[in-house]
């Protein structure tokens, strides 16, 4: 059975800090891994998809990478801002069984000091 | 703007009531998704559907019911058999292998 974790469960930084978030998965057979963004009493944004055969994506100053054989995902926040501080979670989509099915982790929750 | 629509933002019931949380998306996406979330639980599957007119449960479907008679509308019923309704209730859509795209939120309690 697919699991997915994420730790730290939070994490508190100053401002203008390089940051890396990790996302671990227990099954390698996965179609993609999506990284969200969610802010207090709102719901899920998406920040980055990877596809199972990408190593990574970058959208400014966020890059995800993705390692399947390791099971491994990191989210990397570069020179990170107050406004960036919000719950950080990772979904796995798996190939087997129901496939649409998507995986959450518990999320990281990022509070950046100013 | 695309996007997808909850409504209620928040909802309150008295116990033992029914209540249905509406979910609308102009996406044109196949998929859609209801998920509850608590503090500390991450989120959990209730029901989805990958067309219309036909839905699956998924991890915790029990005291909730929904339908799918349109493409674009995914109602959730909260009925009086499930034990602990008051949480944050998320909808989602997705087509092919795209992003799962969320909307706000309803937030129900239920006293």
């Amino acid at each position: 059975k697919q699991e997915v974790t994420q730790i730290p469960a939070a994490l508190s930084v100053p401002e203008g800090e390089n940051l890396v978030l990790n996302c671990s998965f227990t099954d390698s057979a996965i179609y993609n891994l999506q990284w969200f963004r969610q802010d207090p009493g709102k719901g899920l944004t998406s920040l980055l998809l990877i596809q199972s055969s990408q190593r990574e994506q970058t959208s400014g100053r966020l890059n995800a990478s993705l390692d399947k054989s390791s099971g491994r995902s990191t989210l990397y926040i570069a020179a990170s801002q107050p406004g960036d501080s919000a719950t950080y979670l990772c979904a796995v989509r798996p190939t087997g069984g129901a496939t649409n099915k998507l995986i959450f982790g518990t999320g990281t929750l990022l509070a950046v000091q100013p | 703007d695309g996007g997808i629509t909850q409504s209620p933002k928040y909802l309150f019931r008295k116990e033992g009531q029914n209540v249905t949380l509406s979910c609308e998306q102009n996406l044109n996406h196949d998929a859609m998704y209801w998920y509850r979330q608590d503090p500390g639980q991450g989120l959990r599957l209730i029901y989805y559907s990958q067309i219309v007119n036909d839905f699956q449960k998924g991890d915790i479907a029990e005291g909730y019911s929904v339908s799918r008679e349109k493409k674009e509308s995914f109602p959730l019923t909260v009925t009086s058999a499930q034990k602990n309704p008051t949480a944050f209730y998320l909808c989602a859509s997705m087509e092919g292998n795209s992003p799962l795209h969320f909307g706000n939120g309803t937030r129900l309690t239920v006293t």
